[in-house]
């Protein structure tokens, strides 16, 4: 059995600030971890994921994430906020029994990050 | 950039009557998921999808829904008598076998009257 819990339904933060959005999982195989994010009426866009490499990842538009696996956590950040960083963000964990890659991804509840100027 | 494609974007339909809401997976992938997303709540997994058949599906998925890949190219779910608490936002995905990404399409607004 596999879940997720994001911690803040909403964060918010100004322009050029840190980025943090806090994702802990649960899983009883090695996860695959994914960030998703969704901008206003659109689908779900893949920022990064973790697959067993590097537990320090990097994703699009300048965010990274860092597996640790003591804290089954998969925390998203970025340096530096932007306006257009104002999105919904979905942590999501799939499993991998027998080395497959293939299954239901499981979602955490989600974060909505907004930006002051 | 390949990508996956759902119509409509948003359907409105009467509670008891049944609706299809089709997806266009990216070409080459051959598994295939719907979600969905009730306002204000998580993305739920539904059903997934390889080799014709169904390969894993959610307790949301009753005798009410059902999936189909009817030509090469379209993947459909079928909701045959909706109900108020069917309404939601569904998300076609589709991966490859050489990815363990899946790819989402924009969704459709699904609104039961």
């Amino acid at each position: 059995a596999q879940s997720v819990t994001q911690l803040g339904s909403h964060v918010s933060v100004s322009e050029g600030a840190l980025v943090l959005l806090r994702c802990n999982y649960s899983s009883s195989v090695p996860p695959y971890l994914f960030w998703y994010v969704q901008y206003p009426n659109q689908g779900l866009q893949l920022l990064l994921k973790y697959t067993s490499a590097a537990t320090l990842v990097k994703g699009i538009n300048g965010f990274e994430a860092e597996f640790k696996k003591s804290e089954t956590s998969f925390h998203l950040t970025k340096p530096s906020a932007h306006m257009s960083d104002a999105a919904e963000y979905f942590c999501a964990v799939s499993g991998r029994a027998g080395g497959t890659s293939y299954g239901k991804l499981t979602f955490g509840q989600g974060t909505i990050l907004t930006v002051h100027p | 950039e390949p990508e996956v494609t759902q119509t409509p974007s948003h359907q409105v339909t009467q509670m008891g009557q049944e609706v299809i809401l089709r997806c266009v997976p990216i070409s080459n992938h051959l598994y295939f998921y719907w979600y969905r997303q009730i306002l204000g709540q998580k993305v739920e997994f539904l059903v997934s999808f390889y080799n014709n058949e169904i390969s894993e599906k959610s307790e949301i998925f009753d005798d009410q829904f059902s999936v189909e890949r009817p030509d090469g190219s379209n993947f459909t779910l079928k909701i045959r008598s909706t109900k108020l608490e069917d309404s939601a936002m569904y998300f076609c995905a589709s991966q490859g076998t050489s990815t363990d990404t899946q790819y989402f399409g924009p969704g459709t607004r699904l609104t039961v009257l």
